[in-house]
């Protein structure tokens, strides 16, 4: 799977948007972008994915470059429920059994 | 969304007993299962992937005969921690993936063991 870079940690004020950028330079053309979240002390949550389309689902939006070697998570609200760890991820779906790895990904703070 | 239980949620157990965590798909059928670790301030680190039928397969540096894990079924996978020590104390997850689905894994809750 192709790596991926997240900045360590964000601040994001109540309310305004949340974007969380992503790099990965070395993504194959059969590989997804997947986002997840995980708050403290719980398991991880599915936010979204995509391929080279950028989607919207009622979590969030993603937004892939046209080269597809980076994308960014955008939580259009944030809330202070939304404070987490957020993790972006490379995987293709050609190997339906295949786990997900995990980086340290983005420690989001929505402050009040 | 597809949804993934833990039981237990949390478990305190003496050094030298054993800890069985189940893992239950509620509304799917899950092929493959996945167990991981996630120790304090550190991600998640896959442990092993457990096949409904089949032997598990671990990943490098996981002993298998202290973590066993059993897929009787496509909606339960149990990892047993064998002769638990205090370095066993961790953050253990499962995930699992619909069959039917897009790919995407549905994590359970987690359960926080602490080894005394």
């Amino acid at each position: 799977d192709a790596k991926t870079t997240q900045p360590t940690s964000m601040d994001c004020a109540e309310g305004r948007a949340a974007n969380l950028p992503c790099n990965h330079s070395t993504i194959s053309g059969n590989e997804y972008v997947y986002w997840y979240r995980q708050i403290h002390s719980q398991g991880p949550q599915y936010i979204i994915h995509g391929l080279k389309n950028n989607e919207t689902n009622e979590m969030a939006s993603l937004i892939i470059t046209e080269d597809r070697k980076s994308s960014t998570l955008i939580l259009p609200h944030a809330t202070l429920r939304d404070t987490a760890v957020y993790y972006c991820i490379v995987r293709s779906l050609l190997y339906y059994g295949q786990n997900f790895v995990f980086g340290p990904g983005t420690r989001l703070s929505v402050l009040p | 969304g597809a949804v993934v239980s833990q039981h237990p949620s949390w478990v305190i157990c003496k050094s030298g007993t054993s800890v069985k965590i189940e893992c239950r798909s509620l509304d799917f059928q899950a092929t493959t299962m996945f167990w991981y670790r996630q120790f304090p301030k550190q991600s998640l680190m896959l442990m092993a992937t457990s096949n409904e039928g089949s032997k598990a397969t671990y990943e490098q540096g996981v002993e298998k005969d202290k973590f066993l894990i059993n897929h009787a079924s496509l909606t339960l996978s149990t990892l047993t921690v064998t002769s638990a020590h205090p370095e066993d104390s961790s953050f253990y997850i499962c995930s699992a993936t619909d069959r039917y689905g897009r790919g995407e894994q549905f994590f359970g809750p987690g359960t926080r063991l602490t080894v005394l």
